[in-house]
């Protein structure tokens, strides 16, 4: 499968605890982003990676929040002391960055519940 | 933040029936395009539009770029059972991070 690949796809976690998400995209893809949804609303942006560098942060990641793209590849979103808040679909998709042309494809999702 | 509105943000219809629904911002945006989610799944593309008038077909749905290019709409003929889903609009305005509507709720009566 050549898709966009998120792992875990479910974790449930006590409140305290950090949590860490991988992302794996589409390899030929220079970006990479990280969305929130909660339900019954849209996905929310987080973060975004062109290569290996953050290029925007929402205001919505606290500091508790942080992502990586170590190698411009795959990608790791950290939650440290959760909260029962924090409870959601953690959403990753990869596009080719340039010429206009942007289409962004989904991985399947990171279902973190918080108790 | 930018804001996309989407309606309507439910629909009950009957299965054949033609389904209509839009997507209009404050802001013009470059590109716009339109996702299924199925419960518990990822968004999956459905149609990608990048020029104001561009309509684009993908088998039973069409889409449209507005002429204004702050609004989209997303038409599916014939509906069938398994076009049951969030259907949701998303758009670039600088071609950085996409921007997602609300969503519109499919509901299909076989």
């Amino acid at each position: 499968d050549t898709g966009v690949s998120q792992d875990p796809r479910h974790k449930i976690t006590k409140r305290g605890q950090n949590v860490t998400f991988r992302c794996d995209p589409i390899s030929e893809h220079n970006r990479l982003y990280w969305y929130r949804q909660t339900l019954g609303q849209g996905p929310e942006f987080l973060t975004y990676f062109q290569n290996e560098a953050q290029l925007e942060k929402s205001r919505l990641l606290s500091d508790r929040f942080s992502a990586e793209r170590p190698k411009g590849s795959f990608s790791t979103l950290e939650i440290q002391r959760t909260e029962q808040g924090d409870s959601a679909m953690y959403l990753c998709a990869s596009s080719v960055a340039g010429g206009g042309y942007t289409e962004a494809f989904f991985g399947q999702g990171t279902r973190l519940t918080v108790v | 933040g930018q804001q996309l509105n989407q309606s309507p943000q439910s629909m009950f219809i009957q299965e054949g029936e033609d389904v209509s629904m839009n997507c209009t911002s404050s802001s013009i945006f470059n590109t716009w395009l339109w996702y299924k989610q199925d419960p518990g799944e990822g968004p999956v593309l459905l149609i990608a539009l990048y020029k104001a008038g561009e309509l684009t077909s993908n088998g039973r749905l069409t889409a449209q770029f507005g002429i204004t290019r702050k609004d989209s709409f997303l038409n599916i003929s014939a509906s069938i059972p398994s076009d049951v889903g969030i259907y949701f609009c998303a758009g670039h305005i600088n071609f950085n991070k996409f921007y997602f509507g609300s969503g519109t709720k499919l509901n299909v009566k076989p």
